[in-house]
């Protein structure tokens, strides 16, 4: 069965801790990407990978950074976490552009 | 990035065919067509994609228009499982292209 794991279902930290969350794929996908899900604007994507060391821009990267080292493992960083920064966060992988793409369960943040 | 248009909601009877339309009208040669679905408290999972032709699976149907501009797709016989927010999504083939850009989506309601 294949697997998309988010380290966390919910999470609760304070403004301005360094907070990682966790993305493992066991599908040797190429692709992977971070969204965040805000009630009344949908899922924004925040940074995606197509591969190890690669990274690109989605549309609201501001305020987070990412890392993949292997290419299992996606993480996103809020340096400085702020409360605007709660919300509900998706990982998704995909082996190439035009295949479907596999989605965790996600990590509900909430900032304080 | 190319745009999707879809209405805001659809509502429709169990056991009945549900089309959802989409508009791609700035879509590119390469872009593939995707259709995810959102149960609630859920991550997005995979429904139906395709390039030209049109896409028959377990799931759905998905009719593309001959020019591309849009699409449709079809739950043949609809249950009150299929209750969901549909996204129909423009993915890229080229580095950088991958990404996956979600809209508003549309909210089905199926009544008993």
């Amino acid at each position: 069965d294949v697997k998309v794991t988010q380290s966390s279902r919910y999470l609760v930290k304070r403004t301005g801790e360094k907070v990682f969350l966790e993305c493992v794929q066991d599908m040797d996908h190429e692709n992977m990407f971070w969204y965040r899900q805000d009630p009344g604007l949908g899922l924004r994507l925040i940074y995606f990978s197509y591969d190890v060391k690669m990274k690109e821009k989605g549309d609201i990267p501001e305020g987070y950074s990412v890392s993949r080292e292997k290419k299992e493992r996606f993480s996103l960083i809020l340096e400085s976490a702020s409360t605007n920064q709660t919300s509900m966060y998706l990982c998704a992988s995909s082996l190439w552009a035009g295949s479907e793409a596999f989605f965790g369960q996600g990590t509900r943040l909430t900032v304080v | 990035d190319a745009k999707t248009t879809q209405p805001n909601s659809m509502e429709s009877n169990e056991e009945e065919p549900v089309h959802l339309p989409c508009n791609h009208s700035t879509i590119s040669g390469t872009d593939y067509i995707h259709w995810y679905r959102q149960l609630p408290s859920q991550g997005p999972e995979y429904v139906i994609h395709g390039l030209t032709s049109n896409v028959n699976n377990r799931m759905a149907s998905l009719a593309i228009a001959e020019d591309r501009k849009s699409s449709t797709l079809i739950l043949h016989r609809a249950t009150l499982r299929d209750a969901a927010v549909y996204y129909c999504i423009l993915s890229g083939k080229g580095q950088g292209a991958q990404k996956l850009v979600f809209g508003q989506g549309t909210r089905l309601t199926i009544n008993p």
